[in-house]
């Protein structure tokens, strides 16, 4: 059962473009959404998160929109850049007092490129 | 900054082998992780670490089994490895609330022949 699930699953822009990766969770206990970045032959880095209180979260060129009633989270790169080309994974998690402790679900990845 | 150290990058190992992948992270961190990742498949949680000699399963522990006797240390054991675990193995460390960073090692990848 993927609890989280991503698309699309690769993603050609422009440099200067904007990069819009898209999620969508079951599971309504999820309380944190993380978006991390992986470049090749590296770790997950964290790269930006929300919480459901909020609706939008902005940090440089990067912005999550969170949709609660929808159920749906999303990453959006503006002015995109070479340096972004990177494996992108949204993630949820739940509180540790509803049993969930600090487990992510992972989305399936995204596969961003991005073209001069 | 926090580091999370996985010994071996690279291994190549025959079927039926016994195999350890050793993760050390330096910022004492209650929570530790091993995750698997595959493309097209994410990352899928194999075991979980929320204390010293405490583990829980994820979401794929059939086949593995994890060790942790010091808080910094979290050991990811294939009793006996099939080609089918061929795979990058991540292993991550975080404080142990929910909405803490989780941060991971560069990655062991393995190729069970």
């Amino acid at each position: 059962q993927q609890q989280v699930k991503q698309s699309p699953q690769s993603l050609i822009v422009q440099k200067g473009g904007i990069s819009i990766i898209n999620c969508a969770y079951e599971n309504t206990a999820f309380d944190y959404f993380p978006w991390y970045q992986q470049f090749p032959g590296k770790g997950p880095a964290l790269l930006i998160a929300i919480r459901p209180d909020v609706s939008e979260k902005k940090e440089g060129r990067f912005t999550i929109s969170f949709n609660k009633s929808a159920k749906q989270f999303s990453l959006h790169i503006m002015d995109s850049q070479p340096g972004d080309s990177a494996t992108y994974f949204c993630a949820a998690s739940w509180s540790i007092l509803t049993g969930g402790g600090n487990k992510l679900t992972f989305g399936t990845g995204t596969q961003l490129k991005v073209e001069l | 900054d926090v580091k999370v150290t996985q010994s071996s990058r690279y291994l190549v190992k025959r079927t039926g082998e016994k195999v350890f992948l050793e993760c050390v992270q330096d910022m004492d961190h209650e929570n530790m992780f091993w995750y698997r990742q595959d493309p097209g498949l994410g990352l899928r949680l194999i075991y979980f670490s929320y204390d010293v000699k405490m583990k829980e399963k994820g979401d794929i522990p059939e086949g593995y089994s994890v060790s942790r006797e010091k808080k910094e240390r979290f050991s990811l054991i294939l009793e006996s490895a099939s080609t089918n675990q061929t795979s990058m193995y991540l292993c991550a460390s975080s404080l142990s609330t929910s909405g803490n960073t989780i941060y991971f090692g560069e990655g062991s990848w393995l190729t069970v022949v």
